[in-house]
């Protein structure tokens, strides 16, 4: 099957700090990914889209320049939330897309959750 | 624009019994899927059963089958002989139309399966 990794798993850091987040298929490749941003609770909130070798297109609300979104290869995209604080707190979970029979099919990554003091 | 309805915040079944979660949309398109996926408190995402909308028959995939009725914009995931293990959170989800490949999420329902 489809396999999508995420490191790292969890995550805790100052405020202030920048983490980045990594998102691999490990075994297809896939020319888009998402990200997505889940609170305790709450449904994924889409947050980008990212496609391979082009600028990542942002959700309205979503800020492009905190959180950088970096799709390097058909393998790995990279979400780098900058100068985090407190309310950046969440779980993330990135997703690839696969084309599977008639439909394309959004394999989800185990998602990273971020602590930030 | 697109919407996905799940108006069950929680659910309660008892084992082996059967079980259905409602989830409504809202799309002026044709062509669009439909998609549920469990979450386990463990964080992540599992792929239960795709609709697409111009599919005649309803998906089945082992336990899992999709109520699919067109005319009402209704895609109710039905859980038979519900196991301890199916205890998670239930999201249904649509792609398609001015969404393109977009997953769009409901609220989500919790489910507990009770001994």
């Amino acid at each position: 099957g489809a396999v999508v990794s995420q490191h790292p798993s969890w995550v805790i850091c100052k405020s202030g700090t920048s983490v980045k987040i990594e998102c691999r298929s490990l075994d297809f490749q896939a020319t888009t990914m998402f990200w997505y941003r889940q609170f305790p609770k709450q449904s994924l909130m889409l947050m980008a889209t990212s496609n391979e070798g082009s600028k990542a297109t942002y959700e309205q609300g979503v800020e492009k320049d905190k959180f950088l979104i970096n799709h390097a290869s058909l393998t790995l995209s990279t979400l780098t939330v900058t100068s985090a604080h407190p309310e950046d707190s969440s779980f993330y979970i990135c997703s690839a897309e696969r084309d599977i029979s008639s439909y394309n099919e959004q394999f989800f990554g185990p998602g990273t959750r971020l602590t930030v003091l | 624009a697109q919407k996905i309805t799940q108006t069950q915040p929680g659910m309660f079944v008892q084992e082996k019994e059967a079980v259905t979660l409602d989830c409504t949309y809202d799309t002026s398109d044709q062509s669009y899927g439909l998609f549920w996926y469990k979450q386990p408190s463990s964080g992540e995402m599992i792929f239960l059963i795709y609709q697409g909308s111009y599919d005649e028959q309803n998906a089945t995939e082992g336990r899992y089958s999709l109520n699919f009725q067109k005319a009402r914009k209704s895609a109710n995931l039905v859980i038979s002989a519900s196991q301890l293990g199916d205890s998670a959170m239930y999201f249904c989800a649509m792609r398609g139309g001015l969404y393109g490949n977009k997953l769009v999420f409901g609220a989500g329902t919790i489910l507990r399966v009770k001994s």
